[in-house]
């Protein structure tokens, strides 16, 4: 079964800062790899997806994220924050094939301070 | 295109009793999953239903249920209700290879006092 762990439940940045989330996975074959961000009170917006094309994947709000097979590891980063940015993300995978349901880590919630 | 839409947004019960949430797709899907989600649990997979067909099931007990009808539209139903069931329950439609992600609606808060 596939899983993913969310290093550091809070992150705290200054605005114009860079913003690094980081993800790692656990999956025994080649996953699909995603980011979602989540605003108060709302559902899931996808950020970016991984599917096994390139590994740098960019996103929407200038996010990117680099698939690291050797590290599993599928880190999110912004090159310079903004106040707009504060949320909760979540990194997800899921197994290729239909019988795989997708797995969410616990979330980060982003801080930016002015 | 239209989202993901859950009715309804907001949900009061009493301990006992039981619900039921809708989901509505995004056209041209055909998978729909429910998650509950919760401050100390965050987000957790309930089930997965893909042409009318349970596809996956989280561990959850069997006061959960759900189904799928065959315009992609669903529902999940909680019986028998407990405090401790109260959360955001989101779903999320998908094609059937989840190659672009999911969709997720805005939630349904179910309050359960």
């Amino acid at each position: 079964a596939q899983s993913v762990t969310q290093l550091g439940s809070h992150v705290s940045v200054s605005e114009g800062a860079l913003v690094l989330l980081r993800c790692n996975y656990s999956s025994s074959v080649p996953p699909y790899l995603f980011w979602y961000v989540q605003y108060p009170n709302q559902g899931l917006q996808l950020l970016l997806k991984y599917t096994s094309a390139a590994t740098l994947v960019k996103g929407i709000n200038g996010f990117e994220a680099e698939f690291k097979k050797s590290e599993t590891s599928f880190h999110l980063t912004k090159p310079s924050a903004h106040m707009s940015d504060a949320a909760e993300y979540f990194c997800a995978v899921s197994g290729r094939g239909n019988n795989n349901d997708m797995r969410f880590g616990a979330g980060t919630r982003l801080t930016v301070k002015p | 295109k239209a989202g993901v839409t859950q009715t309804p947004r907001y949900l009061i019960k009493t301990r006992g009793q039981q619900v039921t949430l809708s989901c509505s797709p995004i056209s041209g899907h055909r998978s729909v999953s429910w998650y509950q989600q919760t401050p100390g649990q965050g987000l957790q997979f309930l089930f997965e239903y893909f042409s009318e067909t349970q596809r996956n099931k989280g561990n959850f007990p069997g006061r959960f249920s759900g189904r799928q009808f065959s315009n992609s539209r669903s529902e999940m139903n909680v019986s028998t209700l407990e405090l401790g069931d109260s959360a955001l329950y989101l779903c999320a439609s998908s094609s059937a290879d989840r190659l672009y992600g999911y969709t997720f609606g805005s939630g349904t808060r179910l309050t359960v006092v």
